[in-house]
Formats: structure tokens, sequence, C-alpha cells
């Protein structure tokens, strides 16, 4: 069975802080991860995806892919208060492009 | 453009009871999915479409059917209702290219079953 698991935290840092979030996957064939952010009753929001190994840096957000550990992370610097959601973490694979997701990290950023 | 669109928002079940769950997008993607999230989890994959009239099951179909008779359109039926149903359904949908998966997310169905 394809897994995605995450730390499941709830996690909490202070405003400023980087908050780091992590993921791993059993599926050797995803080929594409996903960070979506979820607020309370919301949908998710995707807000990084990462194809190739290494880093991808958007903002205040790097995205890392390590394929042979089999391991995703997502850095939140300068986190602020408004970042407070559940990160879920997901990975993509097969003809139809299906996601399996983790169960999410909740985060909370206290002021 | 409206993006996915879901109705309805909420809906009370009771056991035994049948439903229909809409889902309309305008972005002329190819491929749709439903999934449902229960409390304090992931999402988990029910069905999928890559086109108007293919459709397939995913991780947990059971209880649940699907048609895709155009693009813009994927109702996910529920028959015979049972409280393991309880949950928030999210349909999504892509337009899969070399360069981008992104799956845009409607703004989900939160049904009930009593």
């Amino acid at each position: 069975q394809k897994e995605v698991e995450q730390n499941s935290g709830p996690l909490s840092v202070p405003e400023g802080a980087i908050a780091s979030l992590n993921c791993t996957y059993s599926d050797r064939g995803s080929q594409s991860f996903f960070w979506y952010r979820q607020y309370s009753g919301k949908s998710p929001e995707l807000i990084m995806s990462i194809y190739s190994n290494g880093d991808k840096e958007d903002g205040r957000f790097t995205a890392q892919l390590n394929k042979a550990s089999q391991y995703v992370s997502l850095l939140i610097r300068d986190s602020q208060p408004s970042d407070s959601a559940t990160y879920l973490c997901a990975g993509i694979a097969g003809s139809a492009r299906q996601l399996t997701f983790g169960s999410g990290t909740q985060l909370t950023v206290l002021p | 453009n409206a993006g996915v669109t879901q109705t309805p928002k909420f809906r009370i079940l009771k056991i035994g009871q049948s439903m229909t769950l809409q889902c309309t997008q305008d972005m002329n993607h190819n491929y749709m999915y439903w999934y449902r999230q229960d409390p304090g989890m992931g999402l988990k994959l029910i069905y999928y479409s890559v086109g108007a009239g293919i459709t397939d099951k995913g991780e947990v179909p059971n209880g649940y059917n699907v048609s895709r008779s155009t693009t813009e359109d994927f109702p996910l039926r529920l028959e015979l209702a049972a409280p393991s149903q309880t949950s928030v359904y999210f349909c999504a949908s892509s337009y899969p290219l070399a360069s981008t998966d992104t799956q845009y997310f409607g703004p989900g169905t939160r049904l009930t079953v009593l």
C-alpha cells in the first residue's frame, strides 16, 4: 500500500522562527510531491510543488526532496501567525496522477 | 473563472438515504477526483476520471458511484448512506502537463449521516 507519513505534530513555533515539516513516502514510483496548506474548515491550497531532488524556494517557503531517502520537507522561514494551519504532504503517481496524502501536521505560530 | 464548485455545502442524511454530491469545474480540465477527509486525517481518493466517459476506483470506493458525461461535471453518488460515510468530501481537477500536476480543490461538502 502506498503511504505518505508525516510527523503528526502538533507543532508550535514562535513568530519569526523557522518551522520544519517532514514527510516520508513508501512508493518509489511517486514522481512529484506537493505541500498543501489547509485552514480549519477550508479546502487544501497548494503552496509548493517539487519534482526533482534538491531544494526549491518560493518566498518564505523551501521544499526539499531526497528521492534516495524517500523524504520530503517544507521549511517556513520567518513564520507568521497567518501560517497557522494544517500542512498536508502529498505524492503523485500513476497515469491518472493520483495524489496520496499524509495525515497532516498542525502548525501553530505563536505571536 | 469560478474554478471548482461543489454543492451542497452541508447535508445531513439519515441511514439508508441516497444523495448526489455535485462537482463542476470551468477550467476545461481533463482529470477530476473525489476525495474524502475524516477528522484529523489526510484526504483519501474515492474515484477519479481522466476524461468524459472514463472513471476508475481510488483507495476507498465502496458505497459510492460516479459518472462523467461531460468534461465539466463529475457527480458523486452515495447509495444507502451509512454513518461511516460521515466526512468532508472534496472534488478536485487538474490538467496534467509535463511541468505541473497541480490539483485545484473545490470548497468541500460536509456530510453527516445519522
